[in-house]
């Protein structure tokens, strides 16, 4: 079965540092990349994803993430983070044969201290 | 702008009672969906939605049901609450994941607690 994996499960950075937050996943056809973030007490909001095209994608809030297809893979990252970056952070794949559902992530807590 | 809207926020229920999770939307979305999220265990998706009239099984169906009447309603029920089923509950909706340049938008979802 089709699997996403995110390897760190809570990450604590100061603010300022950089950020990188693991995604792997299981498919090895096409698929659409995503990463959700999720702030305390809210819902998921989309961040960035991939459909096709330069695998480097820019999301809101200065993040960004890179699809390396050889490595199964779409890593979050941003060089410098703010206090406000502390949320769970959810990475999603849609694997083409499959219409419409995502498999997500685990997820990653981050929490960035001032 | 309301975009998807869930009720209730909040719901405790005993064992064995059973309730209904309402979700709208009102973006003329095809495709709806009803995730859990669990501490540890990401979302898991329970059911979705291609249309109205159109249901089908995610990864954890077992204790739920579900309905879609309506392009903007696509109601979760319970039917005998057990403890397993204390969970976040969202509901999304879009246009179809599968199109390029689409994604889904979630609620700001449903806590609820089976005691």
């Amino acid at each position: 079965a089709q699997s996403v994996s995110q390897h760190n499960h809570h990450v604590i950075l100061s603010e300022a540092a950089s950020l990188e937050l693991g995604c792997n996943y299981s498919y090895g056809g096409t698929v659409n990349l995503f990463w959700y973030v999720q702030y305390p007490g809210q819902h998921l909001q989309l961040l960035l994803k991939y459909f096709s095209g330069d695998p480097l994608v820019k999301g809101i809030k200065g993040f960004e993430a890179e699809f390396i297809k050889s490595k199964f893979s779409f890593n979050l990252r941003k060089p410098s983070v703010q206090w406000s970056d502390t949320a769970e952070y959810f990475c999603a794949v849609k694997p083409n044969y499959n219409t419409d559902k995502l498999i997500f992530g685990t997820g990653t807590r981050l929490q960035v201290f001032p | 702008n309301a975009g998807v809207t869930q009720t209730p926020k909040f719901r405790i229920l005993k064992i064995g009672q059973s309730m209904t999770l309402q979700c709208a939307q009102d973006m003329n979305h095809n495709y709806m969906y009803w995730y859990r999220q669990d501490p540890g265990m990401g979302l898991k998706l329970i059911y979705y939605s291609v249309g109205a009239g159109i249901t089908d099984k995610g990864e954890v169906p077992n204790g739920y049901n579900v309905s879609r009447s309506t392009t903007e309603d696509f109601p979760l029920r319970l039917e005998l609450a057990a403890p397993s089923q204390t969970s976040v509950y969202f509901c999304a909706s879009g246009q179809g994941v599968g199109r390029s340049g689409n994604t889904i938008y979630f609620g700001e979802g449903s806590w609820l607690t089976v005691v």
